[in-house]
């Protein structure tokens, strides 16, 4: 099994660009997530989905936007990148509430110049 | 509103030393604590969980960890560290109630030879 995949795994962008961040599970998850992380600042949650169809907001979520329209993909969008969004960019997925923690990718290493 | 504290920006430790990173917690409910280990350009690997039961939970790679609910505490241990212990080390924070974990700012672990 490939678990979570994320792509691409880089990018720099220009600021006012935009672009989508993939994620795909193959477990069957019913919970996904997008987190950020910033030095010293450990993961901030950005928004997660409870199953398909459904989003949330997490602590940080000006700026992005995200979609669930199939159960194993989760989107993250930038409609227009700003510099504060350079950061790695990590998808997770768990099967169910205290389960054995999430699954996470690989991450998205991702510039805004 | 549940929050991870991990007070050591970094710890450092000679090989065949006992090594612990420590992590105290705030939540409303019951607490599912995780330990996560982060390897340069990797994402987040799952180290071990406490849901209930026995306060001292072992994981993979020879840690473990202790609960402590009168101190709310969850400080991850390993009798004798090696220099592949060098990595980055998060502690996470579910409440029962609620299905999105947050994360402290992570503790940088250097084994030295």
């Amino acid at each position: 099994n490939a678990g979570v995949t994320q792509t691409p795994k880089f990018r720099v962008l220009k600021t006012g660009q935009s672009m989508t961040l993939l994620c795909a599970q193959d477990m069957n998850h019913e919970y996904m997530y997008w987190y950020r992380q910033d030095p010293g600042m450990g993961l901030r949650l950005i928004h997660y989905s409870v199953g398909e169809g459904t989003t949330a907001k997490g602590e940080v979520p000006d700026g992005y936007n995200v979609s669930r329209l199939k159960k194993q993909n989760f989107l993250l969008g930038l409609e227009s990148a700003a510099p504060s969004q350079t950061s790695v960019y990590f998808c997770a997925s768990s099967y169910y509430v205290g389960s054995a923690g999430y699954t996470f990718g690989s991450g998205t290493r991702l510039t805004v110049v | 509103a549940q929050s991870v504290a991990q007070p050591e920006d970094q710890v450092n430790v000679a090989e065949g030393n006992p090594l612990t990173v420590k992590c105290t917690y705030s939540v409303s409910g019951n607490p599912y604590l995780f330990w996560y280990v982060q390897y340069p350009n990797r994402g987040l690997q799952f180290l071990l969980k406490y849901i209930t039961g026995d306060n001292l939970v072992k994981g993979s790679y020879g840690f473990e960890a202790e609960f402590n609910k009168s101190q709310t505490s969850f400080h991850l241990k390993k009798p004798s560290a090696l220099v592949s212990d060098s990595a980055l080390y998060f502690c996470a924070v579910l409440s029962s109630n609620d299905y999105k974990l947050s994360f402290g700012a992570g503790t940088t672990v250097t084994v030295r030879a």
